[in-house]
């Protein structure tokens, strides 16, 4: 059965620090990945996402995220972090067949200090 | 704007009553999924119909159900309410095989 981790329950970085949030998962198969973000109040808004091709991947508001087949890993990440993307952050594993085991990570929330 | 609709937006009930959210996907949409989001168990996928019929089931509870109706909007039913059920509840909808979910903005149930 696929797994998703995310290591890091609450991180708290400064604003225009650099940002990773960890994923790692347990797939038999390549998995398509995803990362989304949740802000307080919202539902779930898509960031980027991994199929195939280029193991880096661009999002929105300036998020990547890298597919790391040796590792499992597909960890996001952010140059410079703005105050307005302290939020809930979910790193997701799926695959075809509409929706069939699509699985959620625990989610990593994000503090940005002034 | 996602395009997903979900009502109501908050919903209070009583222990033991049954309520019922809907999902209105995005248009053309065929998936619809449910998921519930709890601070202690994160967010647990429910249920997901594809045009109209069950396609995948996750951590549902006997005491809930849903279905999928040919105008392909969906229905969550919560019946026999208990405390713990209080909870965030989402609907996603996809339009494609590679099963980009696109979230409503949930129904906070709260159970008192």
């Amino acid at each position: 059965a696929q797994s998703v981790t995310q290591p890091d329950i609450h991180i708290t970085v400064s604003e225009g620090a650099s940002l990773e949030l960890r994923c790692n998962y347990s797939y038999g198969a390549t998995p398509y990945l995803f990362w989304y973000v949740q802000f307080p109040g919202q539902g779930l808004q898509l960031l980027l996402k991994y199929f195939s091709g280029d193991t880096l991947v661009q999002g929105i508001k300036g998020f990547e995220a890298e597919f790391k087949r040796s590792q499992s890993s597909f960890n996001l990440r952010k140059p410079s972090v703005h105050w307005s993307d302290a939020a809930e952050y979910f790193c997701a594993v799926g695959e075809m067949n509409y929706g069939q085991n699509f699985v959620f990570g625990p989610g990593t929330r994000l503090s940005v200090l002034p | 704007d996602s395009g997903v609709t979900q009502t109501p937006k908050h919903l209070i009930t009583a222990t033991g009553q049954r309520v019922t959210l809907r999902c209105s996907p995005r248009s053309g949409d065929l998936s619809v999924y449910w998921y519930q989001q709890s601070l202690d168990q994160g967010l647990q996928f429910l249920i997901q119909y594809y045009n109209g019929e069950e396609r995948a089931k996750g951590n549902i509870l006997e005491r809930f159900s849903a279905q999928q109706f040919p105008d392909l909007h969906s229905e969550l039913n919560l019946s026999s309410l208990e405390l713990g059920d209080s909870a965030l509840y989402f609907c996603a909808s996809s339009g494609d095989s590679k099963n980009i979910q696109y979230f409503g903005a949930g129904t906070r149930l709260s159970v008192l």
